[in-house]
């Protein structure tokens, strides 16, 4: 399997802009996490899929982050507009409840927002 | 709050062994122990997980005391690649976590020629 795939790996775009970020799960993965890393806040989780249904949505920081996960084999989470603050890489890991129980995660996008 | 507790840093001789230790004198009984890294650039990674016995893989092994307090990971020969931040996270595998990962800060390691 070639792993959690992410896209793009970096992303440079303006204040006010919208950004979709994109990941495929490995397959057979039911589960889907998002996350975003920063200096100041370390590893945060944002949002976490179950079978293509979001299940806890407490760590979107506000209004401006929107995540969807349309199939099995496809997510994307949106910022729009997006703000210099916003500026982080930003990770999503796929998991199933099989030995050794742990999320396997994809290699990042770094966004940059000016 | 703060389930697990590391130190800050460590650097280790390339060529030696790495223990790296991990405190978590609140876990529960069905919680488990994971440790990932985190390789610069590059998302975290599974090592190893146990529950009370101790675990041994092709990367590393982890040692879990017997009143399950405390945890040390070990590298047995550091290379220069295992420079990294190292995640020690305890974990219950219970239908309303499954999966959830909280991260803290870590321990940075760094390897040294």
């Amino acid at each position: 399997d070639a792993g959690v795939i992410q896209s793009p790996r970096h992303e440079v775009t303006e204040m006010g802009q919208e950004v979709t970020l994109r990941c495929k799960p490995i397959s057979g993965h039911d589960y889907l996490f998002w996350y975003r890393q920063t200096m100041m806040r370390g590893l945060e989780l944002l949002i976490y899929f179950n079978n293509n249904v979001p299940i806890d949505d407490s760590g979107m920081p506000e209004d401006r982050f929107s995540a969807k996960m349309p199939n099995a084999s496809f997510s994307t989470l949106k910022i729009q507009p997006s703000e210099p603050r916003d500026s982080a890489v930003y990770f999503c890991a796929s998991w199933a409840p099989q030995e050794p129980f742990t999320q396997y995660f994809g290699p990042g996008t770094r966004l940059t927002v000016l | 709050d703060a389930k697990t507790t590391q130190p800050t840093s460590m650097d280790c001789a390339e060529g030696r062994a790495a223990n790296l230790p991990c405190n978590h004198s609140t876990i529960s009984g069905n919680e488990y122990v994971y440790w990932y890294r985190q390789i610069h650039s590059q998302g975290p990674q599974y090592i190893i997980h146990g529950l009370k016995n101790n675990e041994t893989n092709e990367m590393a092994s982890l040692i879990i005391t017997e009143d399950r307090k405390s945890s040390t990971l070990i590298l047995p020969h550091a290379t220069l690649r295992d420079t990294a931040v190292y995640y020690c996270i305890v974990r219950p595998l219970t239908t309303d976590s499954w999966g959830k990962l909280q991260f803290g800060a870590g321990t940075q390691v760094v390897v040294t020629p």
